[in-house]
């Protein structure tokens, strides 16, 4: 019962680099999401996206880009690291009816120096 | 405006007492209401949800909704030092896909 698994789970980058956080799903669900979690701050919304296809922008997209591989798979890709994106990253994973219930994969901790 | 806001705490209450978190939200067409707790280092872990105006009872934890005030709350009944974590709102907004979170309350038990 894998639910929501992230790789990596930590990352060390220099400013400028590129890197992708990779997600999978095998509960079947239609929504994935990507969050990144900073002391005080809660959960926010990078990008999200509602079925296979479709990406839209969250509450704080900018210096990020997402792909939704396949029903499975949402990845997130920042194209040159900013120190202001060392965080914790989330992905979840919920269906669209039902309980709406988001599952959560393990998280990923980014450093950016 | 935040579109989901919590006090960030933290919340201090003595083993036993009831505790009382506080969210309110800005989209009068949401629909969906969550509480998620989440251990230090830990992910989200969801403990209630509720859809339509009243209250939810589940175990110790009662989740309450007033969609006219836009107001959402839980209450922990019999508080366990386990209970020791920082509580999310969520709500999805009208559209029923983009899920929003607060900040998050820290709630301490003390034993």
């Amino acid at each position: 019962n894998a639910g929501v698994t992230q790789t990596p789970k930590f990352q060390v980058l220099k400013t400028g680099q590129s890197m992708t956080l990779q997600c999978a799903q095998d509960m079947n669900h239609n929504s994935m999401y990507w969050y990144r979690q900073d002391p005080g701050m809660g959960l926010r919304l990078i990008y999200y996206s509602a079925s296979e296809g479709t990406t839209d922008k969250g509450e704080v997209p900018n210096g990020y880009n997402v792909s939704r591989l396949n029903k499975r798979e949402f990845s997130l890709r920042l194209e040159s690291a900013a120190p202001s994106q060392t965080s914790v990253y989330f992905c979840a994973s919920r269906d669209s009816t039902g309980t709406r219930k988001a599952f959560f994969g393990q998280g990923t901790r980014l450093t950016v120096v | 405006q935040k579109e989901v806001e919590q006090n960030s705490g933290p919340l201090s209450v003595p083993e036993g007492a009831i505790a009382s978190l506080n969210c309110t939200y800005s989209d009068r067409g949401s629909q969906s209401f969550f509480w998620y707790r989440q251990y230090s280092g830990k992910s989200p872990e969801l403990i209630m949800s509720i859809y339509s105006n009243g209250d939810k009872e589940d175990g110790r934890f009662t989740a309450q909704l007033n969609k006219a005030s836009q107001y959402v709350s839980l209450l922990i009944r019999d508080s366990q030092p386990s209970d020791s974590a920082t509580y999310l709102c969520a709500v999805i907004l009208e559209g029923g896909f983009k899920t929003i979170f607060g900040a998050g309350t820290r709630l301490f038990v003390k034993a």
